[in-house]
Parts: structure tokens; C-alpha cells; sequence
């Protein structure tokens, strides 16, 4: 099955400053990596999503690459903000019914 | 937000008893999961449902047990509750398929404690 491993473990960053969270998996077989943002006491939610035909995407402040061929994929946050700090995680799709999480990244934002 | 409900939210147990979890959809969507976060672990499958008496072993399926006998809901049961699944228990909704990108959809979580 699919493997996912995250990278670092927690983050701090001045308020402004870039955020870059990388992720590597097994499966070559993948092609959906979604990135989910876990607040305190509340369950995840997609912030972004990339699929194997596509090498980046951007969503505003928030963007993902991936490198099908290396088997990683990364996320960016550019102008960090206090409330980007969080819990984020990324995921690989296994066998396209299910989502294998990363270990997490603990981002912390100071003003 | 998607219609998404757990029960119990909070729970205190002790070793060696059954525990049961609710999950509770309204939006029909056809995959439910349970999922576990601990720390330094982060989110590890236990079982999934891809219909109705459907399901399939996760990462960590060891000591649960899944039933889904109608669309809208998925029950994880411990049987014999041990220290080490003491956890904070979430449940997932989504659709795979051509038209849909297989986004998880999360309730709030279920806090289990086994002393």
C-alpha cells in the first residue's frame, strides 16, 4: 500500500516569511495528493489538491508541486499570516478509495 | 459544512470493555473511514466502507471491528478496549469516481480514553 512520509515535523516562521512542507510516497500508481489543514479541536479540511497530470497548482497565497518522477510533492504558503498556524498534512491516494496521511507538520506563524 | 456526526465526542472507558463509535452522514456520500490521530503519528487509517456491508482493512486495523448496515452510518467497535487505543477517533465522508476528486470530508472527532 502507500507509504507517505512528511517533512519537517514542525515549522516556525516569521509573519510574512514562506512555508515549504515536503512529502515523498511509494505508490507509483498515485495520482491525487491533497494537503489538509487541521486547526485545534477540529478535523481536517482540504486546502489544496493536485492530481499527476498537473506539475503545480496555486490557490491564492497557497501552492503545491509535484514531481511525479522523484515521487514527491511539496507545499508552499508565501506571505505567512498568523492565522496559516496549524496542523498540516499531506496525503497519497491508495487504490483511488483512500487517502494515506503524512506524520503532520506543526506551523507556527509569529507577529 | 458537510453533515457529519460523531458519538459520543468524549469518552472515559476502562481496559477490557467494549466501545462503540457512531458515525453519521446526511449526503449520501457512498466511502466512510475511520481514521485515528496520535500524537507523532498523525492520521493512520483503521477500516473504510465503500458501501452499505462493504468494508476493507487500513493501516491499523488490528483490535476494531466496522459495520455499516445502512448508507449513513459507520460504527467502529472495540471490542476489548486496550490503553494503547486510547486516541482521538475521526470519521470521514467522500466520493471517488471520474466527477469527483475523492476530497475527505471530516466530522469533529471522538476523544476516547482507556485507563
Amino acid at each position: 500500500g502507500e507509504n507517505v512520509e512528511q517533512h519537517p515535523s514542525t515549522l516556525s516562521v516569521q509573519e510574512g516569511d514562506s512555508a515549504v512542507i515536503k512529502c515523498t510516497y511509494s505508490d507509483s500508481a498515485s495520482n491525487y495528493f491533497p494537503w489538509y489543514k487541521q486547526e485545534l479541536g477540529k478535523g481536517p479540511q482540504l486546502i489544496i489538491d493536485i492530481r499527476s497530470n498537473v506539475g503545480e497548482k496555486k490557490d491564492q497565497r497557497i501552492a503545491v508541486t509535484l514531481n511525479k518522477t522523484a515521487k514527491h510533492f511539496s507545499l508552499h504558503i508565501t506571505e505567512t499570516q498568523p492565522e496559516d498556524s496549524a496542523v498540516y498534512f499531506c496525503a497519497g491516494e491508495q487504490a483511488g478509495t483512500a487517502l494515506i496521511f503524512g506524520k503532520g507538520t506543526t506551523l507556527s506563524v509569529s507577529s | 459544512d458537510a453533515g457529519i456526526t460523531q458519538s459520543p465526542r468524549h469518552k472515559v472507558t476502562e481496559t477490557g470493555t467494549p466501545v462503540t463509535l457512531r458515525c453519521h452522514q446526511t449526503e449520501n456520500h457512498r466511502y466512510m473511514y475511520w481514521y485515528r490521530q496520535d500524537p507523532g503519528h498523525g492520521l493512520r487509517l483503521i477500516h473504510y466502507s465503500y458501501g452499505v456491508k462493504d468494508t476493507d482493512k487500513g493501516e491499523v486495523s488490528d483490535g476494531y471491528s466496522v459495520s455499516r448496515s445502512k448508507t449513513e452510518d459507520f460504527l467502529l467497535t472495540l471490542e476489548s478496549a486496550t490503553s494503547s487505543q486510547t486516541s482521538v477517533y475521526f470519521c470521514a465522508i467522500s466520493e471517488w469516481g471520474d466527477a469527483n476528486t475523492g476530497e475527505l470530508f471530516f466530522g469533529e472527532g471522538s476523544r476516547l480514553t482507556v485507563l
